[in-house]
């Protein structure tokens, strides 16, 4: 079946426009997760939904950052007034609940703030 | 404060030449200690989940142990294929979610 995709693949923006980031989880998944890879670092966690609702949004980096999924599928990743620092991989997961441990992850969009 | 702790950080291997990667943790309560590949460009694909201490999974060339501390990757007779950067993440116990936390990785070149 189809996995997690992503869109887009790439991105470059300008510093301080907004840019939006979309994932569409595997068909049937309740959680989805977004995380940031950036160079020489980790994936980090920004923040993750169960349905519709974002109970954890602790890994957010700042107030410029937000997300939102609708009906319980597609989520958008909202950097608003984008730095340089914002550039990064982003990545969107999802797993078949949030009790279910195994998170399968998309491609990724790279983001590039000039 | 959670932390994951990977080594080495690079490993070149010559085809056949067995080695095992590092993956040290910290956290408050483990539910989970994952490994993933991801090859460049791409996302992580998932590999092995372990819960418990002593608990040990294969696939192919690869086999995942985990001891109350750590969690080893052994590579039996690796292939060029197998060249890739292998990571490691906990999930910890806590009221809700799953979010992992990620080390920076240890990144395989195998050569003919």
């Amino acid at each position: 079946g189809a996995g997690v995709s992503q869109s887009p693949s790439n991105k470059v923006t300008e510093k301080g426009k907004d840019v939006e980031l979309r994932c569409d989880p595997i068909s049937g998944h309740t959680a989805l997760y977004w995380y940031r890879q950036s160079l020489g670092q980790g994936l980090e966690f920004l923040i993750y939904f169960q349905g519709n609702s974002a109970p954890d949004k602790s890994g957010l980096p700042s107030d410029r950052f937000s997300a939102e999924r609708t009906g319980g599928s597609v989520s958008t990743l909202t950097i608003q007034r984008t730095q340089q620092e914002d550039s990064a991989v982003y990545l969107c997961a999802s797993s078949p609940t949030t009790s279910t441990d195994t998170q399968y992850f998309g491609p990724g969009t790279r983001l590039t703030v000039l | 404060e959670d932390q994951v702790t990977q080594s080495p950080e690079a490993l070149r291997l010559q085809e056949g030449e067995s080695s095992s990667l590092n993956c040290s943790y910290t956290v408050s309560g483990l539910r989970g200690l994952f490994w993933y590949r991801q090859d460049p460009g791409k996302g992580p694909e998932f590999l092995f989940t372990l819960y418990s201490a002593g608990e040990e999974k294969e696939k192919e060339r690869l086999k995942a142990t985990l001891t109350k501390k750590e969690s080893f990757l052994h590579i039996t007779a690796p292939k060029p294929e197998d060249s890739a950067t292998y990571l490691c993440a906990v999930s910890i116990l806590t009221g809700g979610g799953n979010k992992l936390t990620f080390g920076t990785g240890t990144q395989l070149k195998v050569e003919l």
